[in-house]
């Protein structure tokens, strides 16, 4: 199943709206997920079951979708969140990321 | 507290072998399925490899036949056998846990860089 995550490169400022897209090759139910990668960090999950906000990630995280359209929305961009995002799959082996989302500072 | 801490990392020649290791603590490896991701230098992120619970194995059509996930239930840590090494496994090698029901991963190690050159 591959993923292509829209825009792949993004500019915004603190405070802003963001939203982006993860589209799938073929229906994924909710089976999606969403991390953060940090320069030179492991990922961090943000978001699982397309929608459910992981333990400890703040409230301006939120995700959308099922079947093959998913999106991550930030609700205001704060410092901190400038990275690279990327979608995962998990419906079925072998288990595939979207290309990556790099969100940087305007 | 969950860790997980991957070494074994290093440079190797094509056609080589490497074993990668990742030590957790904080909870029970083989309780758990554990995964490998890879993510080659300025590239994005590549499912390897992921253990159940069980023992039951699944590989990347990339790396099937010459890598093989495995686990130490008494050391508590998880392996990466890889064999027949090629250029394009040069990576960055994350292990994960990964939670159920969902599949996700959510604690990872910090990695470990493979470069596979002569």
């Amino acid at each position: 199943i591959q993923l292509t995550q829209s825009p792949s490169f993004l500019s915004a400022s603190v405070g802003d709206r963001v939203t982006i897209t993860c589209r799938a090759s073929q229906g994924i139910s909710s089976y999606l997920a969403w991390y953060q990668q940090k320069p030179g960090k492991a990922p961090k999950l943000l978001i699982y079951a397309a929608s459910t906000l992981q333990s400890g990630v703040p409230s301006r995280f939120s995700g959308s979708g099922s079947g093959t359209e998913f999106t991550l929305t930030i609700s205001s961009l704060q410092p901190e969140d400038f990275a690279t995002y990327y979608c995962q799959q998990l419906n079925s082996y072998p288990i595939t990321f979207g290309q990556g989302t790099r969100l940087e500072i305007k | 507290e969950v860790q997980l801490v991957e070494s074994g990392g290093g440079l190797v020649q094509p056609g080589g072998s490497l074993r990668l290791s990742c030590a957790a603590s904080g909870f029970t490896v083989s309780s758990n399925y554990m995964s490998w991701v890879r993510q080659a230098p300025g590239k994005g992120l590549e499912w390897v490899s992921v253990i159940y619970s069980g023992g039951s194995t699944y590989y990347a059509d990339s790396v099937k036949g010459r890598f093989t996930i495995s686990r130490d239930n008494s050391k508590n840590t998880l392996y990466l056998q890889m064999n027949s090494l090629r250029a394009e496994d040069t990576a960055v090698y994350y292990c994960a846990r990964t939670t159920l029901p969902d599949r996700v991963f959510d604690y990872w190690g910090q990695g470990t860089l493979v470069t596979v050159s002569s």
